[in-house]
């Protein structure tokens, strides 16, 4: 039973350059999730999805792009790296929104932008 | 905006120990709340969570009852152990608050010591 899964795990960039990180979930849910995970801040959304088409920011959306690209899947892109987003990200769902629902993460991706 | 404030360690105890780890949060809407636990290396995993008013959450000897009156949302377990070592986040989910996804605190490291 795989869940959320994300790729790649670990990924070290340099100024400038793009990635996306790839997420799928076999759960069948309504609502993904972007978050990032720094030191002393817990954790803070990026970017969602509600549904199959549909996107919208978060608390920290800049620096980023967001394809939900069908039901399963929900990537995160970033067009020109920055060391300030040196992090780690996770993947999430949710059967059909945060409200009162368990929001179902993956084991994370650690970036690193020198 | 909605906020979670909890404490954030480290937290360190002696096995067998009594803890309390201290919720409390700011929110628009009436919000439902949840706890979740990161175990080194992981992503994180939904502990136990409360949807309304007095509800009581519980799992693996874990649990916390949602206090309205004090906005208060604490962590308690009556015995621990060296396996319970994690970040423990607070987080809560308010659609009255716009956005979907969580809101988090910052975490509380907990490390336990045989």
């Amino acid at each position: 039973n795989a869940g959320v899964t994300q790729t790649p795990k670990f990924q070290v960039l340099k100024t400038g350059q793009s990635m996306t990180l790839q997420c799928a979930q076999d759960m069948n849910h309504n609502s993904m999730y972007w978050y990032r995970q720094d030191p002393g801040m817990g954790l803070r959304l990026i970017y969602y999805s509600a549904s199959e088409g549909t996107t919208d920011k978060g608390e920290v959306p800049n620096g980023y792009n967001v394809s939900r690209l069908n039901k399963r899947e929900f990537s995160l892109r970033l067009e020109s790296a920055a060391p300030s987003q040196t992090s780690v990200y996770f993947c999430a769902s949710s059967e059909r929104g945060s409200s009162g629902n368990t929001i179902y993460f993956g084991e994370g991706s650690w970036l690193t932008v020198v | 905006g909605d906020s979670v404030t909890q404490m954030e360690g480290p937290v360190t105890l002696s096995e067998e120990a009594f803890l309390t780890i201290n919720c409390t949060y700011t929110a628009t809407g009436y919000p439902s709340l949840f706890w979740y636990v990161q175990y080194p290396g992981e992503g994180l995993q939904l502990l136990l969570k409360a949807t309304k008013a007095d509800d009581k959450g519980s799992n693996k000897g874990f649990e916390a009852t949602y206090r309205k009156e004090t906005t208060s949302f604490h962590l308690e377990k009556g015995s621990v152990q060296v396996s319970d070592s994690a970040v423990y986040f607070c987080a809560l989910s308010d659609p009255g608050g716009g956005a979907d996804g969580l809101t988090f605190g910052k975490g509380t490291h907990l490390i336990i010591q045989p």
